[in-house]
C-alpha cells in the first residue's frame, strides 16, 4: 500500500532563508508524487509532481523537489523564502486502484511559517 | 477557465440536523472527487465519481453521508444527520482524463468549512 509521511508538523523559517519541508513515501512499485500548497481559506494548489521523467522536479513559486529512490524520499526545497509561502504544505502520493482509478493519498501536513 | 466552484463556504448547523454542500467541477472535467479534511490532517477521499458512476464509496459513511452527481457535472453531498464529529473542511476536486494515469492531476475548490455545534 501506498503512504507519505511528513517529517515535520510544523517549520519556521525568517524571510530570504531556505526551506527545507521533508517528505518519505512507501510505494510498493514506483510512485507518482505531488506537492500541493494550502493558503488559509483557499483551496489545495498543485506546486509540482514527479512522474519518473527527471528526478529534480522545479515547480512553481521558486519551488523544488528531489525524488531520492534509495532514501524514499521526495523532499520540497526553495532557496529563498518569501513572506507570501507561508501556508500549509502537503506531500501526496497516486496510486492505481483496482478498476484503473488513481487515488491521491495525502501527508498529515507540514505548515510553514516564515518571520519578517 | 473557471476553477471549482463550492458552496456555502461556511456553514455552522447543530448536531442531529442535516445539511448539504454543492460542487461544480472544472467544464469537461470527467472525475470527481469529495475528499473530508478534518483539522490539522490531510485531505482525505470520502467518494469519487466518474462521470454520474461513483467509482470508489469505500470511505463514506454511508449511514449518514450520501453524494450525487446526477448529470455527470455537479454534485452534492449530504450530511444526515450530522455529528459533532463531522467538523470539517469538505473539498471538491476534479481531474480531466476519462483514462486514469498515476500522474493525474486534480483540481480543488476553495472548500466548505462545516462546524457542528
Amino acid at each position: 500500500a501506498q503512504s507519505v509521511t511528513q517529517l515535520d508538523s510544523h517549520v519556521s523559517v525568517s524571510e530570504g532563508t531556505p526551506v527545507l519541508l521533508r517528505c518519505n513515501y512507501s510505494s510498493s512499485y514506483s510512485p507518482s508524487l505531488f506537492w500541493y500548497v494550502q493558503h488559509p481559506n483557499k483551496g489545495l494548489q498543485l506546486l509540482l509532481k514527479y512522474t519518473s521523467a527527471a528526478t529534480l522536479v522545479k515547480g512553481i513559486n521558486g519551488f523544488e523537489a528531489e525524488f531520492k529512490k534509495s532514501e524514499t524520499s521526495f523532499h520540497l526545497t526553495k532557496p529563498s523564502a518569501h513572506m507570501s509561502d507561508a501556508a500549509e504544505y502537503f506531500c501526496v502520493v497516486s496510486s492505481i486502484k483496482s478498476g484503473g482509478y488513481n487515488k491521491l493519498i495525502f501527508g498529515a501536513g507540514t505548515r510553514l511559517a516564515v518571520h519578517p | 477557465e473557471a476553477g471549482v466552484a463550492q458552496s456555502p463556504r461556511y456553514k455552522i448547523i447543530e448536531k442531529r440536523q442535516s445539511v448539504a454542500f454543492w460542487c461544480n467541477p472544472i467544464s469537461g472535467h470527467a472525475t470527481l472527487y469529495w475528499y473530508q479534511q478534518i483539522l490539522g490532517q490531510g485531505p482525505k477521499l470520502l467518494i469519487q465519481f466518474q462521470n454520474n458512476g461513483v467509482v470508489d464509496d469505500s470511505q463514506l459513511p454511508k449511514d449518514r453521508f450520501s453524494a450525487e452527481r446526477l448529470k455527470g457535472v455537479d454534485s452534492t453531498l449530504k450530511i444526515q444527520p450530522a455529528k459533532l464529529e463531522d467538523s470539517a473542511v469538505y473539498l471538491c476536486a476534479s481531474s480531466p482524463n476519462p483514462r486514469q494515469r498515476v500522474y493525474n492531476e486534480q483540481f480543488f475548490g476553495p472548500g466548505t468549512r462545516l462546524t457542528v455545534l
